[in-house]
């Protein structure tokens, strides 16, 4: 079946040091959207890429959506302790509405 | 604050019974999914409406069901609950137009316990 993977599993990094979390789709992806899932809470939309190669930025964060539409990356710089939880990616099916959520990289930034 | 609310926030229920869960979507929100997320699992996608419809559905059994509602609301029922419902549901409204994959907004979640 369809299945977005994700690694590491875990990370933990000290503050300051970056991070990089990939995910990886079995089947091409009409568009990706990343979320940032606190411990207890909801997940939160981050952001969202379309396009074959898209790069973006938001402040320390960068997002790459591969040539392939099948897998992206979420780089952060300098980490800080705020940016811990755990980032899951959500790829849309082509040709569906359905969105498969990536197995997830818990983050933990160690002061 | 995502202005999806789900009610209610935590819940125990026996093997066998129902359960109703409800989720009251952005004002506008034409689109709501419905997300099982197990404990350190990522959510997985139970189905979608799209205006009242089902427009998209996941691998999970008949026993899942739900509703849109015209007022932005919406409802998943499951029957026959199992021990292995025990999750978090949670509701994610969206404004979907003719090129899909706008922002989704999640709500809280409801926490699902089966005894």
């Amino acid at each position: 079946g369809q299945q977005v993977m994700q690694i590491p599993q875990y990370q933990h990094v000290q503050e300051g040091e970056d991070f990089t979390t990939y995910c990886n789709s079995s089947t091409t992806l009409s568009n990706i959207q990343w979320y940032k899932q606190r411990p207890g809470g909801h997940p939160v939309f981050l952001i969202q890429l379309v396009k074959s190669g898209e790069v973006k930025k938001q402040k320390r964060l960068t997002f790459q959506f591969g040539e392939a539409k099948k897998n992206s990356s979420l780089h952060i710089t300098a980490t800080q302790t705020t940016d811990v939880g755990t980032y899951f990616c959500a790829g849309r099916v082509s040709g569906t509405y359905k969105y498969i959520f990536g197995t997830g990289t818990r983050l933990k930034v160690l002061a | 604050e995502t202005g999806v609310t789900q009610s209610p926030t935590h819940l125990i229920k026996t093997r066998g019974q129902q359960v109703t869960l409800r989720c009251s979507s952005q004002s506008g929100h034409n689109t709501v999914s419905w997300y099982q997320q197990a404990l350190g699992q990522g959510p997985q996608f139970i189905f979608q409406y799209y205006r009242e419809e089902e427009n998209g559905r996941g691998n999970f059994p008949p026993r899942f069901s739900g509703l849109q509602f015209p007022n932005y609301s919406s409802e998943l029922n499951v029957n026959a609950l199992e021990l292995d419902d025990s999750a978090l549901y949670l509701c994610a409204s969206s404004l979907e137009g003719p090129t899909p994959g706008n922002t989704i907004y999640f709500g809280e979640g409801s926490w699902l316990t089966v005894v």
